[in-house]
Formats: C-alpha cells, structure tokens, sequence
C-alpha cells in the first residue's frame, strides 16, 4: 500500500518551453501533496505544499507563477515549470500524505522526476 | 527556525555491525518522527515512524525517541552493503499540523563495508 507514482521519470526540454508532471496517489486518497526539489549532494528543499481544491502554499523564495501546482482531486497533483530555464534543472519529487496507521500523517514519495532543461 | 540536525558523515561500519545514526531537533511541539532511506539518484523510501518515547523496532531496525531530549536515532543491525545510502531524519512541523508538513535534517550517508 501508500504508492505514489510520478510522471514522466525523466524530461529534457528546451529553455523557454513548460513541462508538466503528474503526481499520483494510487491506493489512498492524499490529504495533503508535497513539491521538493534536490539538486545534486544536497538535502530535501520544499517548494510548496497542496490540498485538494485550494491553492497551493509556496516556500519563501519560490516562484508561484514560475512553478504552477494544481491539485485536481485526493488523487492527483501537477506540477508545472513554466518557461524553464538551464537553471531549473533538478530532481522534482512529489509526496503524498495521508493519515494512515495510527492516524498520523506520513508521507510517501514518488519516484521523482529529473528535469534537464538545455 | 525550526531545525534537524544530523551528522553529515560518512558512517563507515563493516559488514554486520550495527550503525547508530543520531538525529536532534529544535522543536518541542513536534509529535511524529520519520527515518527514509534515500540511495543515490533516487526518491527517499520510508524506513521507520515513530511517535512515543522509546524503541519501536521492525526487523533490522530500531528506531528511538527520546523527547525530553529532543532526540531520535535509528539503529541498523547487522548491516548489509546494500544499506548503504544517505539516512534522512524528519519530524513533523508542530505549526503546520494540519498539512503534515515536514523538516528534514540534511541526511547521513552510510557506507557499509564488505
């Protein structure tokens, strides 16, 4: 139980284009969907977090209308990067939470994406 | 600034001794702890939860909260190569707990030994 998938595994794109990725929970219904980004030897930074139906919540320091998140249902989260940049290029990995066990919440990750922008 | 300390490492420990791998956070109102195990180039996977004072285990691993001391460690019995991995504590943000928002510490790389 508590699989989370993420789409594509893997993008390459062109500088100035947008890149969409799909975050889905696939047997429970997320509560709450999370956005990080790691660049390379370094640590977990979280860039929003989403609730179904509302509007995301951003970290300081990043762009709300650079890095688009839509949360369409318990289920389904997306991510999109628009007009990327050389600089954008990262691992993006999602999260989903869900109270589950002794009904506290617990995030699972997806697999992540990596996103190399030319 | 709440925050998650752990040693950076590496950890070295040879093939089937037990690692010990230590985390501290600053704050007090946390209630929910978290091991993931993250290997190089991939997402972090869930190891361990832990939310009252003192050891859960599951298999090889045992997790331990101490929160009068605002500790959490996990320790890994005989550790096998394939544990070796960046460790990541995490606790949950007490002002966020409606969204099970979480800090992460900065990670332990674990390097086991054959």
């Amino acid at each position: 139980g508590a699989v989370v998938s993420q789409h594509p595994s893997w993008v390459i794109c062109k500088s100035g284009t947008s890149v969409k990725i799909e975050c889905r929970s696939l047997d429970f219904q997320a509560t709450t969907m999370f956005w990080y980004r790691q660049f390379p030897k370094q640590s977990l930074m979280l860039m929003a977090t989403s609730n179904e139906g509302s509007k995301a919540t951003y970290e300081q320091g990043v762009e709300k209308d650079k890095f688009l998140i839509n949360h369409a249902s318990l289920t389904l989260s997306t991510l999109t990067v628009t007009s990327a940049h050389p600089e954008d290029s990262s691992f993006y990995i999602c999260s989903a939470s869900s109270r589950l066990g002794q009904g506290r919440d617990t995030q699972y990750f997806g697999p992540g994406t990596r996103l190399t922008v030319l | 600034q709440k925050e998650v300390e752990q040693n950076s490492g590496p950890l070295s420990v040879p093939e089937g001794a037990i690692a010990s791998l230590n985390c501290t956070y600053s704050d007090r109102g946390s209630q929910s702890f978290f091991w993931y195990r993250q290997y190089s180039g991939k997402s972090p996977e869930l190891i361990m939860s832990i939310y009252s004072n003192g050891d859960k285990e599951d298999g090889r691993f045992t997790a331990q909260l101490n929160k009068a001391s605002q500790y959490v460690s996990l320790l890994i019995r005989d550790s096998q190569p394939s544990d070796s991995a960046t460790y990541l504590c995490a606790v949950n943000d007490s002002g966020s707990s409606n969204t099970g928002k979480l800090i992460f510490g900065q990670g332990t790389t674990l390097q086991v030994k054959p």
